[in-house]
């Protein structure tokens, strides 16, 4: 099962930031947070991840908050072609290389 | 850099013949994901390989579905008689395993398999 949690849905007007929201309660002090985002008919699309210091690249911010139960993707200045199903994950441990991904969340950028 | 390649895009075949996907890795990725998604059931994954061996095949369904790395940069995910329940787009993803830090997939664009 996943182990994060996301609102289903979420819209943005094009051009403001974009906020997307995950919680992981239960992640353990040597999980990492991974982004991904798939757009329509698209593979997955490798985003941004963190351990506890948050993290920026030219996509994306990653703010994990301190006691690293939830975070936040930021999308600085979205764009129409930003619209897609956001994932959240939290990496399985033990050596394993298995990203779960849940349900994710759809992320509409309006004009 | 090409990006992980598969092929074919799209399979349309009937129930009991053999489907052949194919994925070609990343130059110099050690690591090999196969994932399945429907609407049902999400983005599962099958199976996965770490310097050609494989390291976790639970997800795999059933016998039907085999996975094979040839070499260190191509796999093949083969189902053996398909059924219209494997109708799925399945994906295949590559990585450079390193550390926990630096481990990243790139997925492939995914094969759309319709079995009729």
């Amino acid at each position: 099962d996943a182990k994060t949690t996301q609102p289903p849905s979420m819209d943005c007007a094009e051009g403001r930031a974009a906020n997307l929201p995950c919680n992981h309660s239960t992640i353990s002090g040597n999980e990492y947070v991974y982004w991904y985002r798939q757009i329509h008919s698209q593979g997955p699309q490798y985003i941004i991840h963190g351990l506890k210091n948050n993290e920026t690249n030219e996509m994306a911010s990653l703010i994990i908050t301190e006691d690293r139960k939830s975070s936040t993707l930021i999308l600085p200045h979205a764009t129409l072609r930003d619209t897609a199903v956001y994932y959240c994950i939290v990496r399985v441990t033990g050596g394993s290389e298995k990203l779960v991904f849940g349900k994710g969340m759809k992320l509409t950028v309006n004009p | 850099d090409a990006g992980v390649i598969q092929s074919p895009r799209h399979e349309v075949t009937e129930m009991g013949q053999e489907v052949t996907l194919r994925c070609k890795l990343i130059s110099g990725h050690n690591s090999l994901f196969w994932y399945r998604q429907t609407m049902m059931r999400g983005l599962e994954l099958l199976i996965y390989f770490n310097n050609n061996v494989p390291i976790d095949d639970s997800g795999m369904p059933e016998d039907r579905f085999s996975a094979k790395m040839p070499n260190a940069s191509f796999s093949t995910l083969k189902i053996q008689p398909s059924e219209p329940r494997d109708s799925a787009v399945y994906f295949c993803a590559s990585s450079l395993w390193q550390s926990p830090s630096t481990d990243t997939q790139y997925f492939g664009p995914g094969t759309r398999l319709t079995v009729l």
